[in-house]
């Protein structure tokens, strides 16, 4: 199965962009990257995913390598309530994500 | 409002009680799933079903049951046979299996002592 590894923590000042990298070097040719992010003792929310090209949403943009063995997810400005555990997970078999233990993202006033 | 609701938010049980968390969905998806997370941890997950009548393993099953009666309904059995029942249980859900979002259900704490 592929894997994906994150950075334990980060932290950004408000207001300004985030960049949150993710390294999935064994990533198959139709494996999708997702991102969620969790706040506290609440389920995950989407945020974004992609297979090769960048893609953007309301929330957020997400960078693909060219070779597809990383990705970093884009928080253009940064708010508090932007605070909170982002995991970047594969899509693999069309049936699964697997989440890893994922960056929890601190914002500074 | 379309969503997933689970029940109850905090749970208590005794040792060697069998104990079935409920999850239901009313956004008309086909697949839905079950996850563990501990402390500190990413989710783990339990069982997942991609259609009614049918579901299928996944990381942890064991000393967990399932079934998929009703499109909006995938409740969640934690039996004795589990070692480690203590955790923040997850339900979600998505339009079908491959490469859709995933909804989240607000978790339910599972206490076992």
């Amino acid at each position: 199965d592929a894997k994906t590894t994150q950075p334990n923590s980060m932290e950004s000042n408000e207001e300004e962009p985030v960049h949150l990298p993710c390294n999935h070097s064994t990533i198959s040719g139709t494996d999708y990257i997702h991102w969620y992010r969790q706040l506290p003792s609440q389920g995950p929310e989407y945020v974004i995913h992609g297979l090769t090209s960048n893609v953007n949403n309301r929330m957020a943009s997400l960078a693909i390598a060219e070779d597809r063995k990383s990705s970093t997810l884009i928080l253009h400005r940064a708010t508090l309530r932007d605070a909170a555990v982002y995991y970047c997970t594969l899509n693999f078999g069309n049936e699964k994500l697997t989440f890893g233990t994922g960056t929890r993202l601190t914002i500074i006033p | 409002d379309g969503g997933i609701t689970q029940s109850p938010k905090y749970l208590f049980r005794k040792e060697g009680q069998n104990v079935t968390l409920s999850c239901e969905q009313n956004l008309n998806h086909d697949a839905m799933y079950w996850y563990r997370q501990d402390p500190g941890q990413g989710l783990r997950l339990i069982y997942y079903s991609q259609i009614v009548n049918d579901f299928q393993k996944g990381d942890i099953a064991e000393g967990y049951s399932v079934s998929r009666e009703k499109k909006e309904s995938f409740p969640l059995t934690v039996t004795s046979a589990q070692k480690n029942p203590t955790a923040f249980y997850l339900c979600a859900s998505s339009i079908a299996a491959a490469n859709y979002e995933q909804y989240f259900g607000p978790g339910t704490r599972l206490t076992v002592t």
